[in-house]
C-alpha cells in the first residue's frame, strides 16, 4: 500500500524566514516518483518538482530546494527567504512508475505574513 | 491555449439532480484522471483512464459515471446528487514518457455545491 504523510497541517512564518515542509512516504514499489504541488488561494494545482526514486540528488531552484532521503523515506521541501506569494497549500505526492495512480498527502497550509 | 480545460467552473444544484462535468486535454496525453478535493483540501483520486479504458475506480459510488469518448476527453456524470458530493473536482492528465513521468497537468477545477 502507498501512503504519503504530511504531518504539518499549518505553518505560519514571517516574510524572509526559511521554512521546511516535511513529507514522509510509504511504498512497496521499487521504482516510483515523488512530487510537490502548490495550490495557491486561487485554487489551481501547480506542479513544482518531480523526483525519480533512483535519483537522490538534492535539487535547488531559486528559493526552493528539495531533500530526498530514501533511507528515511522522506522528501522535504524548503523555501528560503519566504515571501507572501508563497502562501499556499503544498502537497507532496507519490506515484509508482508503472502505475496509474498518484496519491497525495493531506497538504500543508503555509501562511507567510508580511 | 489551456492544456487541460474543464467546464463548468462552478456548479450549484439541488439534491437529487443529475449533472455533468466535462474535461478536455490538448496535450496528447494517454492518461486522464478525476480527483475530488473536499473541504479539508484532501485530494483523492476517483478514476483513471488510459487510452479510453478505465484503469482505476477508487470505490466511487455507482452514481458517478465517467465516460471517455476519446483519449482527449474524460467527462464525469453524477446521478442523484447528495450533499456529500459538494467538493472541488479536478480533471488531470499525464504521460508516461521519462521526461514527463506521471507529472499531472490539472484543470482549474469545478466547484460543485449541492443544496
Amino acid at each position: 500500500a502507498q501512503k504519503v504523510t504530511q504531518a504539518q497541517t499549518e505553518i505560519s512564518v514571517v516574510e524572509k524566514e526559511d521554512v521546511t515542509l516535511d513529507c514522509v512516504y510509504e511504498t512497496r514499489d521499487t521504482t516510483y516518483y515523488l512530487f510537490w504541488y502548490k495550490q495557491p488561494p486561487s485554487g489551481e494545482l501547480v506542479f513544482l518538482i518531480r523526483r525519480n526514486s533512483f535519483d537522490e540528488q538534492n535539487e535547488i531552484s531559486g528559493r526552493y530546494s528539495w531533500n530526498f532521503q530514501k533511507s528515511t523515506s522522506s522528501f522535504n521541501f524548503t523555501i528560503t527567504a519566504s515571501q507572501v506569494v508563497d502562501s499556499a497549500v503544498y502537497f507532496c505526492a507519490l506515484s509508482a512508475t508503472g502505475g496509474f495512480k498518484t496519491i497525495f498527502g493531506a497538504g500543508t497550509r503555509l501562511f507567510v505574513k508580511a | 491555449d489551456t492544456a487541460v480545460s474543464q467546464t463548468p467552473k462552478y456548479l450549484v444544484t439541488q439534491m437529487g439532480n443529475d449533472k455533468s462535468i466535462k474535461c478536455e486535454q490538448n496535450l496528447g496525453h494517454d492518461t486522464m484522471y478525476w480527483y475530488k478535493q473536499d473541504s479539508k483540501k484532501f485530494l483523492k483520486i476517483m478514476f483513471s483512464y488510459n487510452n479510453k479504458e478505465l484503469i482505476i475506480n477508487e470505490t466511487v459510488p455507482n452514481r458517478f459515471s465517467p465516460k471517455s469518448p476519446d483519449k482527449a476527453h474524460l467527462n464525469l456524470h453524477i446521478n442523484s446528487l447528495e450533499l456529500g458530493d459538494s467538493a472541488v473536482y479536478f480533471c488531470a492528465s499525464s504521460q508516461d514518457y521519462e521526461r514527463e513521468g506521471k507529472k499531472l497537468f490539472f484543470g482549474s477545477g469545478t466547484q460543485l455545491s449541492v443544496l
